[in-house]
């Protein structure tokens, strides 16, 4: 079956400290990786994907992803976080039209 | 732009009552997504249609139905609500099945 795993529910960093939110996958033949966003009482927005190419993908926001094939991942990074970086992200995988997500992992930037 | 608009913002039902979410997009996108987010559970897809005209299954799709009959609508109906139904539904369109997908700001659906 296909699926997306995000490990960790929960992500604490300090403000200006380097951020990683883990994603690893499970989608037959080539996927299609997308990171969204989504803060309080609001829809997902887009950050970034991967399609094919050049394995680190930069996004919105300062944002960037690697993906791995070996160790099927695409974890999100970015180099220094702040505290506007709160929110809720979520991981996902494409086959055709049907999008697989991540349960979520939520990111609390402290100042 | 509008983007992709829900209707209504929150609702609560009687459980067994019937109800229809209503989204609408005016990106002439034509893919289209319902999903339900859950705690913990992520996004689950419902239904998705890839151009008007045309529906297929997701996920979780039992309970609920859905109809395209042109490009920007897309609503989703709930023929005899149960509890289990309680959730935040998210609308999204995609200009192809490959690109990023674009969310409305949800329906918060309480079933009591």
């Amino acid at each position: 079956a296909q699926s997306v795993a995000q490990p960790e529910d929960q992500v604490n960093v300090a403000e200006g400290n380097p951020l990683t939110v883990k994603c690893t996958y499970s989608v037959s033949g080539n996927p299609y990786l997308f990171w969204y966003v989504q803060y309080p009482n609001r829809g997902l927005q887009f950050l970034l994907k991967y399609i094919t190419g050049d394995n680190l993908v930069k996004g919105s926001y300062g944002f960037e992803a690697e993906f791995n094939k070996s160790q099927t991942s695409f974890h999100l990074k970015k180099p220094s976080a702040l505290v506007s970086d709160s929110a809720l992200y979520f991981c996902a995988g494409r086959r055709g039209f049907k999008t697989i997500f991540g349960a979520g992992t939520r990111l609390f930037v402290k100042a | 732009t509008a983007g992709i608009t829900q209707a209504p913002t929150s609702q609560i039902l009687a459980a067994g009552r019937s109800m229809t979410l209503r989204c609408t997009q005016d990106m002439r996108h034509n893919a289209m997504y319902w999903y339900r987010q859950d705690l913990g559970l992520g996004l689950r897809l419902i239904h998705y249609s890839n151009t008007a005209g045309t529906t297929g299954k997701g996920e979780v799709p039992d309970g609920y139905s859905v109809s395209r009959a042109n490009t920007d609508d897309f609503p989703l109906t709930l023929a005899s609500a149960v509890p289990s139904q309680t959730s935040v539904y998210f609308c999204a369109s995609s200009a192809e099945g490959d690109n990023e997908q674009f969310f409305g700001p949800g329906t918060r659906l309480t079933v009591l």
